[in-house]
């Protein structure tokens, strides 16, 4: 079945350091790929996404690449925010009509000043 | 974008209780869906909830347990019967609209005495 191997965290880093946060899937046929933020004491907002192969989603300065090759999708940003700090799920959803996610282990992600 | 509302945001209960959570959603959406995530765990899909038809549960999730209501394409319910400890997670519902990512509620965090 689908899965989602995600960085282990928690992940600490200085203010203005750079981020990437690794993430790898297991899929049958071409899934689309998800990255999803959660604040502390919210629910999960959608920061990002790729629907196919060489797709690089973008916002809020993150970015990700869908690597077919690789079946990888991992998370970078070029100068990290304390605002930052959340917990980051990769996710994909298989595209036979389901629409089920499939969610990766999370990573905590802390910024400090 | 779809706005979610999901009640209540938080509750304690007494063990062998049941809780109802409600999720509203501004627009009309077919898929719906419940998950679960356990402190410091990842989610979990519970069941997807299309108007019209019986809930789809996942793999070790059952209606008695956690039995779903659908009775328009705006709001669902989510019961959490015969509670135990165990069951002290945060309750998320989402919805799918057509051609859009998931958008996820702020959850209900409940906690078991």
């Amino acid at each position: 079945g689908d899965s989602v191997t995600q960085m282990e965290g928690p992940v600490t880093l200085s203010e203005e350091a750079f981020l990437t946060i690794n993430c790898t899937y297991t899929a049958t046929g071409y899934p689309s790929l998800f990255w999803y933020v959660q604040y502390p004491g919210e629910g999960l907002q959608l920061l990002l996404k790729a629907t196919k192969a060489d797709d690089k989603g973008s916002n809020k300065g993150f970015e990700a690449t869908y690597r077919k090759e690789t079946t990888s999708f991992h998370l970078e940003k070029g100068s990290v925010q304390v605002s930052d700090s959340a917990v980051y799920f990769c996710a994909l959803r298989d595209n036979f009509g389901n629409e089920k996610l499939t969610f990766g282990t999370g990573t905590r992600l802390t910024i400090i000043p | 974008s779809a706005v979610i509302s999901q009640k209540p945001s938080r509750d304690i209960c007494q063990r062998g209780t049941s809780l109802t959570i409600q999720c509203q959603v501004d627009s009309q959406v077919t898929m719906m869906f419940w998950y679960r995530q356990q402190p410091g765990q990842s989610l979990t899909l519970i069941a997807t909830a299309n108007q019209g038809s019986e809930a789809t549960y996942e793999s070790g999730f059952v209606i008695d347990k956690f039995p779903i209501s659908r009775p328009n394409l705006t709001f669902s319910t989510l019961t959490v019967s015969n509670m135990s400890p165990e069951d002290s997670s945060i309750y998320l519902c989402s919805v799918q609209p057509p051609n859009q990512p998931q958008h996820f509620g702020d959850g209900t965090r409940l906690s078991i005495l």
